[in-house]
């Protein structure tokens, strides 16, 4: 069955610190991982996509891996602020097709 | 340039009426999608569309219709709305497929709730 999960469920972290969220998905046959930022009452914005030869993807202070082997993921946010505060989504794409299947999403709180 | 814009934000209805979500588009994107997202969940895609006049079924399209005669909108038809189908509603749309890794752009959403 194609899954996407995605941990901690909620993150609270001080402001000006760094954080990294996972993202798990056991789906079949993987096309291309993205990383979205949702922020409460908004849709999900686009942060990264990576490709299964992409290991790595930067987009500013958020840098998102893969590992194509374990099927892993992670996004790490450096240097926290308060408008980081939101959910972050993890989508994975499944090739020959248009299909995607979404994590549940992290919810991280920056408290000053 | 707006984006993906959905009408309405808001909206309460009855069990057994009906309604529909607009979602416009003015990025000439030939994809647009309908997804749920429910408390806890991941998106749900119900409709998608690859262009004008051709819309097919998602993942969990029962009790919705779409329609998509021009480019840039692809309404999203609730007929005798039940409280299974509170949630909210996003309207996305991309240039190709994602599969493509092509990025997909969201609207604001639509919060529905049926009692």
């Amino acid at each position: 069955k194609n899954q996407v999960e995605q941990s901690p469920q909620s993150l609270i972290i001080l402001e000006g610190k760094n954080c990294t969220l996972q993202c798990n998905y056991t789906v079949s046959p993987f096309s291309n991982l993205r990383w979205y930022k949702q922020d409460t009452g908004r849709g999900p914005v686009s942060l990264t996509i990576m490709t299964f030869s992409e290991n790595t993807k930067s987009n500013g202070r958020y840098t998102a891996t893969l590992d194509a082997d374990t099927k892993q993921s992670s996004l790490h946010i450096t240097a926290s602020q308060l408008s980081d505060s939101a959910s972050y989504i993890c989508v994975v794409g499944i090739r020959g097709g248009f299909k995607t299947i979404f994590g549940a999403g992290t919810r991280l709180f920056v408290k000053a | 340039n707006a984006g993906v814009t959905q009408t309405p934000k808001f909206r309460i209805l009855k069990i057994g009426q009906s309604m529909t979500l607009q979602c416009t588009q003015d990025m000439n994107h030939n994809y647009m999608y309908w997804y749920r997202q429910d408390p806890g969940m991941g998106l749900k895609l119900i409709y998608y569309s690859v262009g004008a006049g051709i819309t097919d079924k998602g993942e969990v399209p029962n009790g919705y219709n779409v329609s998509r005669s021009t480019t840039e909108d692809f309404p999203l038809r609730l007929e005798l709305a039940a409280p299974s189908q509170t949630s909210v509603y996003f309207c996305a749309s991309s240039l190709d497929s994602p599969g493509a890794k092509n990025i997909q752009y969201f609207g604001a959403g639509t919060r529905l709730s049926v009692l």
